[in-house]
């Protein structure tokens, strides 16, 4: 079945540690995002990708890094950077057309501690 | 600047209908979405509304008024399954979506 998928599901770091988490589409779609969710918020987009080894920043992006070098994948590294990176992580691809809904992976949960 | 409002919280009982309210400010309008999200999951689409009017879909139907700003997702019949946080998400006029931050539905028997 075509999908999206992320991993890990949970990842703890210690502070001062980079970690990246894995998106993968085999949707065949070009355009694919990365949210961040804090409780209280909606959605924040961190960077998106519209096509393969193309990406720009979203509103958040400071503290983050990702790469695009194969259409189906879209990791974001979470660098030490990042001040408070303890959030759930979602990762997104539109679907093409007119309405342009966004089909989500599961998440990832990063806790820093 | 660009603001989407919903209610923090809304409880309703099993069977009843509710409406879930969504205000917004946002520069250039291209479609209004609402997605449902389960407690520690992702969100899923559940519609879209960019003329003025009613969608309705099952037992989840979708209101858009443009020219006030505003927006309803109704749910009939509900479902202790039904218990969610609901993401109001506005297009404006660059593509980008604006995300309110969400009315989580709790449901009682």
């Amino acid at each position: 079945d075509g999908g999206i998928t992320q991993s890990p599901k949970y990842l703890f770091r210690k502070e001062g540690q980079n970690v990246t988490l894995s998106c993968e589409q085999n949707l065949n779609h070009d355009a694919m995002y990365w949210y961040r969710q804090d409780p209280g918020q909606g959605l924040r987009l961190i960077y998106y990708s519209q096509i393969v080894n193309d990406f720009q920043k979203g509103d958040i992006a400071e503290g983050y890094s990702v790469s695009r070098e194969k259409k189906e994948s879209f990791p974001l590294t979470v660098t030490s950077a990042q001040k408070n990176p303890t959030a759930f992580y979602l990762c997104a691809t539109p679907r093409p057309g007119d309405t342009g809904e966004l089909f989500f992976g599961e998440g990832s949960r990063l806790t820093v501690l | 600047g660009q603001n989407i409002d919903q209610p923090t919280e809304m409880t309703a009982t099993e069977g009843a209908i509710v409406q879930i309210n969504c205000t917004y400010q946002t520069s250039g309008f291209n479609g209004l979405f609402w997605y449902q999200q389960h407690a520690g999951e992702a969100p899923t689409f559940l519609s879209y509304n960019v003329l003025d009017g009613l969608e309705e879909k099952g037992r989840f139907s979708s209101f858009l008024s443009r020219s006030k700003g505003y927006s309803y997702l109704l749910l009939k019949e509900l479902q202790m399954k039904d218990s969610a946080s609901y993401l109001c998400a506005v297009m404006d006029s660059n593509y980008q979506l604006i995300w309110g931050a969400g009315t989580k539905l709790i449901i009682k028997p």
